[in-house]
């Protein structure tokens, strides 16, 4: 289809592993943002991207956590030596526009990637 | 650090009834956007708002911006069973592109 896509959907990985998840935003859209949410809650920022230029990752909860869009596209999310509380939903969303003072773009969601680790 | 609070956090109503829903912070925000989420899917926009004060109608669903651009609410009038969902606000704070979510609305309307 023509929308966001995470890879993969379900991680299950035990603690210590790294993870990289992806993200393949809609064609020509310029941000990239990535957020973690829990079960019921809203998304909590981590980083955002515009074009390849990482504008913002103050969300990133520590040095484990890094991301990266190399070519302004695909984005991938790495989190090293991973522990059981980075067990969430990490969702990944893309908007066509950049956004500033005088206008916000939609962003489109993609259907997140399940981090589970035991 | 910009905050968005929603309440209530839990709201079960019957089919037919009005609510609101509050987003507020002590910060000002350029813009301001509503999205609803439904169970194993990612956010879908319904609105933005940019200007204070702007009012914004969509069917039943009503959106207001405050005049300081610091709050929101969102008003369903009859509510039926598929409003049922997570509503979030989002908001862009100023000179920044880091939009941030309030923590959400459930909202479950019986028939």
């Amino acid at each position: 289809g023509a929308g966001v896509s995470q890879s993969p959907r379900y991680k299950v990985t035990k603690r210590g592993q790294d993870v990289a998840l992806r993200c393949d935003p809609i064609s020509g859209h310029v941000s990239l943002y990535w957020y973690r949410q829990a079960l019921g809650q809203g998304p909590e920022f981590l980083t955002y991207f515009n074009y390849e230029a990482q504008q913002d990752k103050s969300g990133l909860p520590n040095d484990r956590f890094s991301a990266e869009r190399p070519e302004g596209s695909i984005s991938t999310l790495t989190i090293q030596r991973t522990e059981q509380r980075d067990s969430a939903m990490y969702r990944c969303a893309s908007s066509l526009i950049r956004p500033g003072p005088t206008n916000t773009g939609e962003l489109f969601f993609g259907e997140g990637s399940r981090l589970t680790v035991l | 650090t910009q905050l968005l609070e929603q309440s209530p956090q839990f709201l079960s109503i019957q089919e037919g009834e009005n609510l609101t829903v509050y987003c507020n912070s002590s910060s000002v925000f350029s813009s301001l956007q509503w999205y609803r989420q439904e169970p194993g899917e990612g956010p879908v926009l319904l609105v933005t708002v940019v200007t204070g004060g702007e009012v914004k109608k969509l069917k039943r669903l009503t959106f207001q911006f405050g005049d300081a651009r610091k709050d929101s609410s969102l008003h369903i009038t009859a509510a039926q069973p598929g409003d049922t969902g997570l509503y979030l606000c989002a908001g862009l704070p100023s000179n920044t592109g880091k939009l941030i979510f309030g923590q959400g609305t459930t909202l479950q309307v019986k028939p």
